[in-house]
């Protein structure tokens, strides 16, 4: 059973980058598209992207000019920056791992919290 | 973009009760739909994928059905463990949306 596990800060600074890591274990990140996800205080889901382990990606257009995904196909981590957040950005950013037409497996999810 | 709209966006039923949820895409999506339950503080959790297929593991009181535009999500008799907010997500092109979710509570 694949587990995903967030990292990074939990407090980030208006106009910063905000920087999470995924770390995947219990299989390989091969072969898989990888995805953020994130969820407002009290709001819906909002897909960010994906990367695939080729360094492939795509975002979504309303953070497209401002994120950027990588992976380390070594360490079996997929990392999401996101840079000029406001307050807007603050929320749980989940990690997870997109299969046929779903997304079958999600990290905890880490809050994000943009403040000065 | 693909929109979701999904309806209603609050229900309040009883343990025993037959409940549908409604997903609405504003193009056709062929089957290329998801749905998710999630309950407070927790990840999401997969339910049904390609409109109809249920995730090993998920009860099968839960069923998805629909395509085109027009998706349910069906629970056939709900339990105490069912109430949450549940999502649909579309995956027929970027950006892959969710709708806005629909919120079961207790009666």
């Amino acid at each position: 059973q694949v587990q995903l596990q967030e990292s990074g800060p939990g407090l980030v600074k208006p106009s910063e980058t905000l920087s999470l890591t995924c770390t995947v274990s219990g299989g390989s990140i091969s072969n898989f598209y990888w995805s953020w996800v994130r969820q407002p205080p009290g709001g819906g889901l909002e897909w960010i992207g994906y990367i695939y382990e080729t360094g492939s990606s795509n975002y979504n257009p309303s953070l497209k000019s401002r994120v950027t995904m990588s992976v380390d196909t070594s360490k079996n981590q997929f990392s999401l920056r996101l840079n000029s957040v406001t307050a807007a950005d603050t929320a749980v950013y989940y990690c997870a791992r997109e299969t046929t037409f779903s997304i079958d497996s999600w990290g905890q999810g880490t809050l994000v919290i943009v403040s000065s | 973009d693909i929109q979701l709209t999904q309806s209603p966006p609050f229900l309040s039923a009883s343990v025993g009760d037959r409940v549908t949820i409604t997903c609405r895409a504003s193009q056709g999506i062929s089957s290329y739909l998801a749905w998710y339950q999630q309950k407070p503080g927790k990840a999401p959790k997969l339910l049904i994928y390609a409109a109809s297929t249920l995730q090993s593991g998920v009860p099968s009181r839960f069923s998805g059905s629909g395509s085109g535009t027009e998706f349910t999500l069906t629970i056939s008799s709900l339990q105490p463990e069912d109430f949450a907010t549940y999502y649909c997500q579309h995956f027929n092109s970027y950006p892959y949306n969710f709708g806005q979710g629909t919120k079961l509570q207790i009666k």
